[in-house]
């Protein structure tokens, strides 16, 4: 079974700063594919970023980037220049081929003005 | 882009009575739709997968009977709680994923509805 590990229940961050969030993930799998999400208070799940297990490359939306460690089975969330809005809790999630996605416990990231 | 609709958005009800929550894919089609619950605080926990057409799958634990989903068309899923008591007071999450998905967006979620049982 597919586990995925947030060890950060909170975080915070001074705005304009950079915040790394972690998480790790436990497959026998190859091939998979791994998520960030953000869910502000409207409770709405938001995709920021994804990696393809396959590609090296570390994946980079804008202010938001991961470390994607393969054999350490790890993928960590760097966002940039923190922005009061970047406030939310944050998930990782796992999938492979065509199955359900799991998630992480989350990380509570407060953006302080 | 694409939208999943989910209703009701908050539902506020009597124990013992049932709840049909509805999760609808507004452009496209979707094969196969998640169920998650969030206990405040909490992550989403899969609750159960429904294919159009057939009987959901549902997580060890989730009781079948209590929680009745049914997936009769390519763009419509519900969840029904039967005989609710408090404890099942929660947030309700709904996903879809296309038939055509793509890694750039594998789920659609719904924006949850929040169940209060009294």
């Amino acid at each position: 079974a597919q586990t995925v590990t947030q060890s950060q229940p909170e975080m915070s961050v001074q705005e304009a700063e950079t915040v790394t969030l972690s998480c790790t993930y436990d497959t026998s799998e190859n091939n998979y594919y791994l998520f960030w999400y953000k869910q502000p208070p409207s409770r709405q799940m938001i995709l920021v970023i994804r990696q393809e297990a396959y590609k090296q490359q570390n994946a980079t939306e804008n202010r938001f980037s991961v470390n994607f460690q393969k054999a350490a089975k790890s993928f960590s969330l760097k966002i940039s220049d923190s922005q009061l809005g970047d406030t939310a809790m944050y998930f990782c999630a796992f999938m492979y081929n065509n199955n359900d996605m799991r998630f992480g416990a989350g990380t509570r990231l407060t953006v302080k003005p | 882009g694409a939208v999943v609709s989910q209703h009701p958005s908050w539902v506020i009800c009597k124990s013992g009575t049932s709840v049909k929550i509805e999760c609808r894919s507004l452009d496209f089609q979707a094969t196969t739709m998640f169920w998650y619950r969030q206990f405040p605080k909490q992550s989403l926990m899969l609750m159960a997968t429904s294919n159009e057409g057939s009987k959901a799958t549902y997580e060890q634990g989730v009781e079948k009977d209590k929680f009745l989903i049914n997936h009769a068309s390519l763009t419509l899923s519900t969840l029904t709680v039967t005989s609710a008591h408090p404890e099942d007071s929660s947030f309700y999450i709904c996903s879809a994923r296309d038939q055509r998905w793509t890694f750039n967006q594998p789920q659609h979620f719904g924006d949850g509805t929040r169940l209060s049982i009294l």
